[in-house]
């Protein structure tokens, strides 16, 4: 069965800190992951996507990195802002006919001053 | 702005009711995704329409239907509504029939059943 875990479950930070998401996956077979931020009651909005050769992609503050071999992935964020508070949600796609998206549970990420 | 539009951005209707949540894609895609999110839950699958035709089926009650229209919006339909029901529903769309390109949310209804 095709699962997506995500840890920690919420964390808190202090302004200007880093911090780092987790995301196992065993979606098999694999084609890209991508990570989401929500923010409350909004729609999800892609940060990065990669597919199963890229190890790394940035997105400003946002790093991504894939383990395909370990199918693991993270989500840097590197010194955090109030606005960086939100949900965020790894996705990883099959390669399959379906093609179908397998959803995290999501990490609640509240950032304070 | 995402591209994505959806209609109504809230609603509140009692039990055994029925309503209709609408999807507009963004310009040129052709697949739109509907899925629920419950409070504190992740995001949950529903239905897949492609260029009008059902391509995917998730986690939808029976009581749920959904249909993709010639001009490609989309309508979610919700019958005999439950307390259980209440939640934001959000749709996707993207260009092609697979999620590998330009996969975008729409901002959600917010479903208030009481």
């Amino acid at each position: 069965k095709n699962q997506v875990e995500q840890s920690p479950q919420s964390l808190i930070i202090l302004e200007g800190k880093n911090c780092t998401l987790q995301c196992n996956y065993t979606v098999s077979p694999f084609s890209n992951l991508r990570w989401y931020k929500q923010d409350t009651g909004r729609g999800p909005v892609s940060l990065t996507i990669m597919t199963f050769s890229e190890n790394t992609k940035s997105n400003g503050r946002y790093t991504a990195t894939l383990d395909a071999d370990t199918k693991q992935s993270s989500l840097h964020i590197t010194a955090s802002q109030l606005s960086d508070s939100a949900s965020y949600i790894c996705v990883v796609s099959a390669n399959n006919a379906g093609n179908m998206l397998t959803f995290g549970g999501g990490t609640r990420l509240m950032v304070k001053p | 702005d995402s591209g994505v539009t959806q209609t109504p951005k809230h609603l509140i209707t009692a039990t055994g009711q029925r309503v209709t949540l609408r999807c507009s894609p963004r310009s040129g895609d052709l697949s739109v995704y509907w899925y629920q999110q419950s409070l504190d839950q992740g995001l949950q699958f529903l239905i897949q329409y492609y260029n009008g035709e059902e391509r995917a089926k998730g986690n939808i009650l029976e009581r749920f239907s959904a249909q993709q229209f010639p001009d490609l919006h989309s309508e979610l339909n919700l019958s005999s509504l439950e307390l259980g029901d209440s939640a934001l529903y959000f749709c996707a769309s993207s260009v092609t029939l697979t999620y590998n390109y330009g996969y975008t949310f729409g901002s959600g209804t917010r479903l208030t059943v009481v």
